[in-house]
């Protein structure tokens, strides 16, 4: 199986911050990778598919880059909505398989 | 606009069965597999397995195998997810979600396992 470690596990930050959370994994993936947005009490929300491309309707502060087994996530300028807990997702091969996500709290 | 209505919240004793139901709408149903996701209180997202809506192959998580069954009825767009031999820590909410990568999801169904 590919194991997917995401990290930090948790951050602290400001509103307008830029934060990176990064994903590796423990084999090549090509660009098989989404992250995903989930807050307290609701589904997860698609972000990015495809290593780096922004999901429908999604807020362009949010970008995706990486590769192969390093993937990150950014966040230009955090607004009052992003915090909340984000996972990649890593679907190049069976079984699929989540990080184990990251908790963006405010400072 | 696309739509994956799950059933209601289920309790049940270790031991016991529980069959979760998807339904979708707004779209072609056979067009878009359906992965199930588990996510335990206060956990991580877990991947269970996926559907194809269109010839009914499966592929299930190792650690599920032999214990869950997933389904579709195309003729009600419809998506099951049946797990068997309950343990408590198979207490979790659980979404149905459409597409690789999943784009749109269920509003979750929560199985509490308790005797």
């Amino acid at each position: 199986d590919i194991q997917m470690t995401q990290s930090p596990s948790s951050l602290s930050a400001s509103v307008g911050d830029r934060v990176t959370i990064t994903c590796r994994a423990s084999q090549g993936i090509r660009n098989d990778l989404g992250w995903y947005q989930q807050k307290p009490e609701k589904a997860p929300k698609l972000l990015i598919y495809a290593a780096s491309s922004l999901q429908s309707g999604v807020p362009s502060r949010f970008s995706g880059s990486g590769s192969g087994t390093e993937f990150t996530l950014t966040i230009s300028s955090l607004l009052p909505e992003d915090f909340a807990t984000y996972y990649c997702l890593q679907y190049n091969s069976y079984p699929w398989t989540f990080g184990q996500g990251t908790t963006v709290e405010i400072k | 606009q696309v739509q994956l209505v799950q059933s209601g919240s289920e309790v049940k004793e270790p031991g016991a069965s529980v069959k979760v139901s998807c339904k979708a709408s707004g779209y072609t149903f056979t067009n878009y597999g359906i992965s199930w996701v588990r996510q335990a209180p206060g956990q991580g997202l877990e991947w269970m397995g996926w559907v194809s809506t269109y010839s009914g192959n499966t592929y299930y998580a190792q650690n599920l195998q032999g214990r869950v069954t997933m389904t579709t009825d195309t003729s009600t767009s419809t998506a099951y997810m049946e797990l068997r031999s309950l343990r408590s820590d198979d207490t979790a909410v659980y979404y149905c979600a459409r597409r690789v990568p999943s784009d749109y999801w269920g509003q979750g169904t929560l199985v509490t396992v308790s005797s």
